[in-house]
């Protein structure tokens, strides 16, 4: 059966810190690995991996996949209180219609 | 660009009562559409998905139905709703064999069942 599991299930952090949020997959017909950020109601999307070792960067957000350890991470740096949310993240499977397979998501919490 | 509508945004149902959720998305043709339920503490998990009008895949045995009438429509049915149907509904779409499998989220239904 298809999993993702994410650690920690949730963090409290405060502004300023570095944060580093996990993800393993076990995904049959893995295809890539994607990352939203859910704030109070639809999930965004954040980003899409499908090469290891290659990090993709948005601002002070970026990640990483390794597909020999089939995991990826989300690093958070600098945080501020609006990076408050649920990251989610989710394998793909591919097929005649890809389907995503998430994970509980890492709940961070960042104080002022 | 793109665009996805759900509605409503809330609803408050009776148990044994019908559901009917819409999914709109506007700015594509022939878009992978799905449903998916979050549930309190637990992920998404996937309901439905589809890859044109009239072809539907289920994912979960329930007492949930999927229709996709229009190309872009995408709807959610119950004859009758259990508790266990509360929690928050998402539609998502796709690009049809592109991507790598990315999907949007419409803005979600938060369904509570009494």
């Amino acid at each position: 059966e298809d999993k993702v599991v994410q650690s920690p299930l949730s963090l409290v952090v405060h502004e300023g810190d570095t944060v580093t949020l996990n993800c393993s997959y076990e995904v049959t017909n893995f295809r890539s690995l994607l990352w939203y950020k859910q704030e109070k109601k639809a999930p965004t999307f954040l980003f899409m991996l499908t090469s290891s070792g290659i990090e993709k960067k948005s601002g002070r957000l970026s990640s990483i996949l390794d597909k020999k350890e089939l995991s990826s991470i989300l690093n958070i740096t600098a945080t501020q209180t609006g990076d408050s949310a649920i990251y989610l993240c989710a394998g793909v499977t591919q097929g005649g219609s890809e389907k995503l397979v998430f994970g509980k998501g890492t709940k961070l919490t960042v104080n002022p | 660009s793109q665009t996805i509508h759900q509605w409503p945004a809330t609803l408050v149902q009776p148990v044994g009562s019908p559901l009917s959720l819409e999914c709109t998305v506007e700015g594509t043709s022939n878009p992978n559409l799905y449903w998916y339920r979050q549930a309190a503490g637990r992920g998404l998990q996937l309901l439905f998905y589809s890859v044109g009008i009239g072809q539907i895949s289920s994912e979960v045995p329930q007492n949930l139905s999927a229709s996709r009438p229009q190309d872009r429509q995408f709807i959610l049915s119950s004859k009758k709703l259990l508790l266990s149907d509360s929690g928050f509904y998402l539609c998502a779409w796709s690009l049809a064999g592109g991507s790598l499998g990315t999907q949007y989220f419409g803005p979600g239904t938060r369904l509570t069942v009494l």
